[in-house]
């Protein structure tokens, strides 16, 4: 089936450590975004990327870090610096061109701390 | 940025038709009216999209009047699976998604 994949489900966080989330897509989609959401809230826009070896910063970069060497993948890195990490977080991809197109989500990733 | 203001929460019962609607007054003109669904620790999933006029598919219709400042999405006959957050959001979302702004969304609550 295509779509996009997310892992892992679950995850936790001590002070000081850095920690990578998966996010994998077989859509063939040329654009990949990474959003946080809080609890009761709607998604914010971390980092985006529309071709591969390239990324955009989205409204929360501070404290994040992203890669995108492959099409298929586009992992986020959550730096010590992010004091406040504690959040689920979605990836989507999507299509780029003209005349509107969906954003397809993964099940996301429960970030917490210890 | 095109700002959409919809209901926080919404009530209705089983069988019931609901209309949630989303304002958007400050549209442009290359941008598209999409809602999404999204349950409790799931993403969202897309429901339906338009750009005017009346658009329906075999989950829900979405009526534009002409001057587009806003939107209704119409659910009918609802069940408990419909239980769930909807975003209303306008844009590109094809060249320009990441100036897509996703707002709280409307947390719809149905009864038996």
């Amino acid at each position: 089936d295509g779509g996009i994949t997310q892992s892992p489900k679950y995850l936790f966080r001590k002070e000081g450590q850095n920690v990578t989330l998966s996010c994998e897509q077989n859509l063939n989609h040329d654009a990949m975004y990474w959003y946080r959401q809080d609890p009761g809230q709607g998604l914010r826009l971390i980092y985006y990327s529309q071709i591969v070896n390239d990324f955009q910063k989205g409204d929360i970069a501070e404290g994040y870090s992203v890669s995108r060497e492959k099409k298929e993948s586009f992992p986020l890195t959550v730096t010590s610096a992010q004091k406040n990490p504690t959040a689920f977080y979605l990836c989507a991809s999507s299509r780029v061109r003209q005349g509107g197109e969906k954003l397809f989500f993964g099940s996301g990733t429960q970030l917490s701390v210890l | 940025l095109a700002k959409t203001t919809q209901p926080i929460s919404m009530d209705s019962y089983e069988g019931q038709e609901v209309n949630i609607t989303c304002s958007h007054n400050n549209i442009a003109t290359n941008d598209y009216i999409t809602w999404y669904q999204q349950f409790p620790s799931q993403g969202p999933r897309f429901i339906i999209q338009g750009y005017k006029t009346k658009v329906t598919n075999e989950v829900a219709s979405l009526f534009i009047p002409a001057d587009r400042k806003s939107s209704t999405l119409s659910l009918p006959r609802v069940s408990l699976s419909d239980t769930a957050v909807y975003y209303c959001l306008v844009g590109d979302t094809g060249s320009s998604a990441s100036k897509i702004i996703f707002g709280s969304g409307t947390r719809l609550s149905i009864r038996p």
